[in-house]
């Protein structure tokens, strides 16, 4: 398996322009889940998925972010309108069942983050 | 709600043993420890996790006391290539509830020569 993809790498948008950030999780993987790296307040989760679902967006900081998983292989964290204190690296991440059943804080697979400037 | 607390930085040089400890005074009964690595430009990466005791593995040992309201990762024989960020994770398997997927700041660990 390539591991999490995630795209783009690259982001730099202006002030109130919409972004769209893509995540394909690893085949077979149940769980997904979004994340922001900043300098200031660290790795910080936004939102998490089980089976396509979302369970837990009490991390979305705003009505501007928003998170889709149409289906098990594709997942989008939107910010519409973007502003500059969203400049961040967003990480996507998946994992799968633990052999007790649903685990949350089973292994971690993390893609390779977009970098999001916006100016 | 069990809450980590872990040094921002420490340094070390090559060759030497690290030890990192996270406080977790308030981990309940059912919270699992997990600890992961972050390289510069990458994502974080799973390195271990357990309950009590001790748990080794190929890249590190996490000795856990008995009253488990700390942990410490212990990186055998540093290198320059284990200069990341660690962070330490407590929460229960089986929630719906994020809390403790807030991986922080966590350790910057620099190993020089």
């Amino acid at each position: 398996d390539a591991g999490v993809i995630q795209s783009p790498r690259h982001e730099v948008t202006e002030m109130g322009q919409e972004v769209t950030l893509r995540c394909k999780p690893i085949s077979g993987h149940d769980y997904l889940f979004w994340y922001r790296q900043t300098m200031m307040r660290g790795l910080e989760l936004l939102i998490y998925f089980n089976n396509n679902v979302p369970i837990d967006d009490s991390g979305m900081p705003e009505d501007r972010f928003s998170a889709k998983m149409p289906n098990a292989s594709f997942s989008t964290l939107k910010i519409q309108p973007s502003e500059p204190r969203d400049s961040a690296v967003y990480f996507c991440a998946s994992s799968q069942p633990g052999l007790a059943g649903a685990s949350l804080y089973n292994e971690q697979f993390f893609g390779p983050g977009t970098r999001l400037t916006v100016l | 709600l069990a809450k980590t607390t872990q040094p921002i930085s420490m340094d070390s040089y090559e060759g030497q043993e690290v030890n990192i400890t996270c406080s977790h005074n308030n981990i309940a009964t059912n919270d699992y420890i997990t600890w992961y690595q972050q390289f510069p430009s990458q994502g974080p990466r799973f390195i271990i996790q357990g309950y009590k005791t001790k748990v080794t593995n190929e890249v590190a040992s996490l000795f856990i006391p008995a009253d488990r309201k700390s942990s410490t990762l212990s990186l055998p024989r540093v290198s320059l290539s284990d200069t990341a960020v660690y962070y330490c994770l407590v929460g229960p398997p089986n929630s719906n509830s994020g809390y403790a997927l807030n991986f922080g700041k966590g350790t910057s660990l620099l190993v020089t020569p």
